[in-house]
This record gives C-alpha cells, sequence and structure tokens, in this order.
C-alpha cells in the first residue's frame, strides 16, 4: 500500500502543552498537506508545505518536511480543547498526482 | 478556497437499495474527487470526476457500484447501488484548487448507514 503512516496513533494532552505528530510516507511528492477532522465530518485543511519547503508557519501551527527522510511533523502549540479532532497527513504523489492520505492521529486535549 | 456543500448529510438506507450523493461547489473547478472513509480509517480515493470525461476509477472501485455524474464544472453526483452493510461509511467530495498550490478542499461528507 502507498498509504502514508502517522504516529502516534493516539494522543492525549493537557490544555496548553505542545502536540506532536508525524507523517511518513513512501513516495516522492509534490506537496503535503496536513487536515483536520473534528468527530466524522469533512476535513479542514490546515497548512500546505512544498517538496522544496523545510518548514512552515501558520498561527499556532507549525509544520516541517525533510524529503530525504520522506517525513514530516506537524505541532500544535499551546493547545486548546477545541483542538481535540483527528489528524491526516496527505501527499501529492508527483507520479500520479494525486493525493494519498496518512492513517492519522487522533488527538485528545483535556481541559 | 473553495465552498462545498453536500446532500444528504446523512442517511439510513435499506440493503439492496441506492442513493446519490450530491456535492455542489462555489466556483468552477475542474478537478473533482470522490473519497469514502469506512469507520475509523484514513481516506480512500473512489474515483476522479473531470468535467467533459468519464470518470476514472481507483484500484477495488467500479463504475456498475459507484456511478458517477459531472455535468459541469460546479457539480458532481455520486451514487452508490446496491448498497450492503460493508457500505457504511462517510463519503466525501474534494477539489482541487487551481494555480500553482494544489491545495485540495473537502466538502462536510455524507453520513451513510446501511441496515
Amino acid at each position: 500500500s502507498q498509504q502514508g503512516e502517522e504516529d502516534p496513533q493516539a494522543l492525549s494532552i493537557q490544555e496548553g502543552e505542545n502536540a506532536t505528530m508525524n507523517c511518513s510516507y513512501k513516495t516522492s511528492i509534490n506537496n503535503l498537506q496536513w487536515y483536520r477532522q473534528n468527530s466524522g465530518r469533512g476535513l479542514v485543511h490546515l497548512i500546505l508545505i512544498r517538496s522544496n519547503e523545510r518548514e512552515k508557519h501558520s498561527g499556532r501551527l507549525r509544520v516541517t518536511l525533510d524529503t530525504s527522510k520522506k517525513s514530516s511533523s506537524l505541532l500544535i502549540t499551546a493547545s486548546r480543547a477545541a483542538d481535540t479532532a483527528s489528524y491526516f497527513c496527505a501527499t501529492l504523489n508527483s507520479g500520479t498526482y494525486k493525493y494519498i492520505f496518512g492513517t492519522g492521529t487522533r488527538l485528545k486535549v483535556l481541559a | 478556497s473553495a465552498v462545498i456543500s453536500q446532500k444528504p448529510s446523512r442517511d439510513i438506507c435499506q440493503r439492496g437499495t441506492s442513493l446519490t450523493i450530491q456535492c455542489q461547489v462555489d466556483s468552477q473547478v475542474t478537478m473533482m474527487f470522490w473519497y469514502r472513509q469506512q469507520p475509523g480509517q484514513s481516506l480512500t480515493l473512489i474515483a476522479t470526476a473531470n468535467q467533459g470525461s468519464e470518470a476514472t476509477y481507483e484500484s477495488g472501485f467500479v463504475i456498475d457500484k459507484f456511478p458517477i455524474s459531472r455535468p459541469n464544472l460546479t457539480f458532481s453526483t455520486l451514487t452508490v447501488s446496491n448498497m450492503s452493510p460493508e457500505d457504511s461509511s462517510i463519503y466525501l467530495c474534494s477539489v482541487r484548487a487551481g494555480g500553482s498550490t494544489d491545495t485540495q478542499y473537502f466538502g462536510p461528507g455524507t453520513r451513510l448507514t446501511v441496515l
């Protein structure tokens, strides 16, 4: 399977702490995106990082990309209860031009 | 960004029946996709639906089971045919933004339960 993998599968932290999720993929990519999904609803686009970028910030989010290791990380700083959701990475395969989704991380932020 | 709506938001259907899901986008887009998300799982691409051509299906998905229409650049439908309980999933419509970003946006999903 070409599906990417994320770890941890589940993460439980206290409000105010930082949350780090990792994504590994297998193929050559054009870009990588991170999404949030609240309780089985639609996916919300968080941030896109291109293959020639190494780090990107958006508010409390920080994303890194290491194409040599085929991995990315999403850091959420000063987490809030409202950040409780599943987070998915998706890589744009440079051969097929289709997005492949990771297995997801379920984040629970305790108030 | 693109704003995507889907109808219905959820449905409970009987085995053997069919359900058509509608996807409406607030702007014209070339590339539209349908995904399935089985309970507790990640997203799997069903097919790519580009206007003016037949949908392209991924391995494991066939047109007879998941017929797709794409009559114009803002609308598409996915039908789940002859449903069985294994079809119980969230079905998501998605579009890809033009330009250099390739950002992909998702609709709110249709939660389907088959009894």
